[in-house]
């Protein structure tokens, strides 16, 4: 066990919708990382919060967002769902910089119908 | 972009044996990431290394950057079931971690 979690475990749902993932990360942690990881386009960085604040955007498509919280949760909101937006989306966290252990949660596995 | 192309992309090996996996980089390393996963299962962070000809394990498990190859081999020594799973590379390009790109993995399996 990380000490990250992540909810929900699966989610289903529907082109055109939204959903929002969540991430607690380990107790200490300042910096949270998104991650997406698919079939066709394998592990992907997504975006990185520290203290609330973004520290560095990957590959990060306009329809999602993230946000994270006073209390260190992170979300990641997924817009107007396509097809290729099935994927498993993991969170991970570290104690402050990408140079550190990164400790990745189970991750969200989306599947987009 | 960086591409990071990972050899062998699979492979099988007896318990006890020695392996390794070759993590090589179109452009310059910045940093060097290795994780393992299980299948369908959250990736572990193995080790990160920086600088040129730095050398960190874990367990029975080491790496070496090797800058001027602009390549990274990670090596198992007398392996275990437990090593089994899909090894990945991550490589920091010179922007930083938004520029951060990842090996397609290897799959290891150790037979007993």
């Amino acid at each position: 066990d990380s000490g990250v979690t992540q909810t929900p475990k699966h989610l289903i749902t529907a082109t055109g919708q939204r959903v929002t993932l969540r991430c607690s990360p380990r107790s200490g942690d300042l910096s949270v990382y998104w991650y997406q990881q698919s079939l066709d386009q394998g592990l992907q960085f997504l975006i990185q919060y520290y203290n609330g604040e973004e520290r560095a955007k990957g590959n990060i498509l306009e329809r999602f967002s993230a946000q994270q919280f006073p209390d260190l949760h992170s979300e990641l909101n997924l817009s107007s769902l396509e097809l290729g937006d099935s994927a498993l989306y993991f969170c991970a966290s570290s104690v402050e910089h990408s140079t550190d252990t990164q400790y990745f949660g189970p991750g969200t596995r989306l599947t987009v119908l | 972009s960086q591409e990071l192309e990972q050899s062998p992309q699979s492979l099988i090996v007896q318990e006890g044996k020695n392996l390794t996996i070759n993590c090589t980089s179109s452009k310059t390393l910045y940093g060097l990431y290795w994780y393992k996963q299980k299948y369908g299962e959250g990736l572990i962070f193995l080790m990160m290394l920086q600088k040129g000809g730095e050398e960190k394990s874990h367990e029975k498990i080491t790496a070496k950057l090797d800058e001027k190859k602009q390549q990274s081999s990670l090596h198992i020594t007398a392996s275990q079931p437990s090593h089994a799973g899909i090894y990945l590379c991550g490589a920091m390009g010179k922007g930083g971690y938004q520029k951060v790109t990842f090996g397609t993995g290897t799959k290891l399996q150790v037979i007993p």
